[in-house]
């Protein structure tokens, strides 16, 4: 079992739309969790981290983190064709920041 | 802030072969770590240092790869007798690790290595 389960969608959504990207994860030892953004043909971008349960938002962008149930979502709000990337969760374990496969996101205008 | 940055981008090479991809991170950041990426999956670990001392390695590092970071700074992943499953975006990135506190990893544009 893969320690971060992200689906890899394609999901596919119209300008404008909300988005809800979500991830489980096994190891109860995870402290920080994080979402990353990645274009084609470039690094992982990180777009935010939390510190254990709760929600953090940034502009449009919205994270939380229910240790309770394992489960880790980002919430895009009023989403923009730029925003067209796969989008990556993890969780760090000590020094380790282990990663879910990605979900690939396309924002249609 | 350059940024971190890793060369070559791409590289092709013959099954066999030996190749080396050079990282230089952000400059006032002491951990370094090297990621590998298969089309369609998430990064994995791979190799960790602080400063000059390589503290952790993952089973996915075979013995045909080896990461140095020699004097704290950049730092060379080099892998021998490369093989088809060797094919991957190899990245780097580096944070700035400080006592208990934690600072998220900032990632390079990786080096995309194809082995034919």
């Amino acid at each position: 079992q893969k320690e971060v389960e992200q689906d890899p969608g394609p999901l596919s959504v119209p300008e404008g739309a909300i988005v809800s990207l979500n991830c489980t994860y096994s190891n109860s030892a995870f402290q920080y969790f994080m979402w990353y953004r990645q274009y084609s043909r470039k690094g992982p971008e990180l777009l935010m981290y939390t510190y254990s349960s709760g929600n953090k938002e940034d502009g449009r962008f919205t994270a939380q983190v229910d240790k309770s149930s394992k489960y880790i979502s980002l919430f895009i709000r009023d989403s923009q064709p730029s925003d067209s990337a796969t989008y990556l969760c993890g969780g760090t374990s000590g020094s380790r920041l282990t990663f879910g496969e990605g979900t690939q996101l396309t924002v249609n205008p | 802030d350059t940024g971190v940055s890793q060369n070559p981008r791409h590289k092709i090479t013959k099954r066999g072969q030996n190749v080396t991809f050079r990282c230089d991170p952000i400059s006032e950041h002491n951990r370094l770590y090297w990621y590998r990426q298969t089309l369609g999956q998430g990064p994995e670990f791979l190799t960790y240092f602080q400063n000059e001392a390589q503290l952790e390695k993952s089973r996915l590092l075979s013995d045909r790869f080896s990461a140095e970071r020699p004097k704290g700074s950049f730092s060379t992943l080099e892998i021998q007798r490369t093989e088809q499953g060797d094919s991957a975006m190899y990245l780097c990135a580096s944070s700035l690790g400080q006592g208990g506190w934690y600072s998220p990893l900032h990632f390079g544009n990786g080096t995309r290595l194809t082995v034919t």
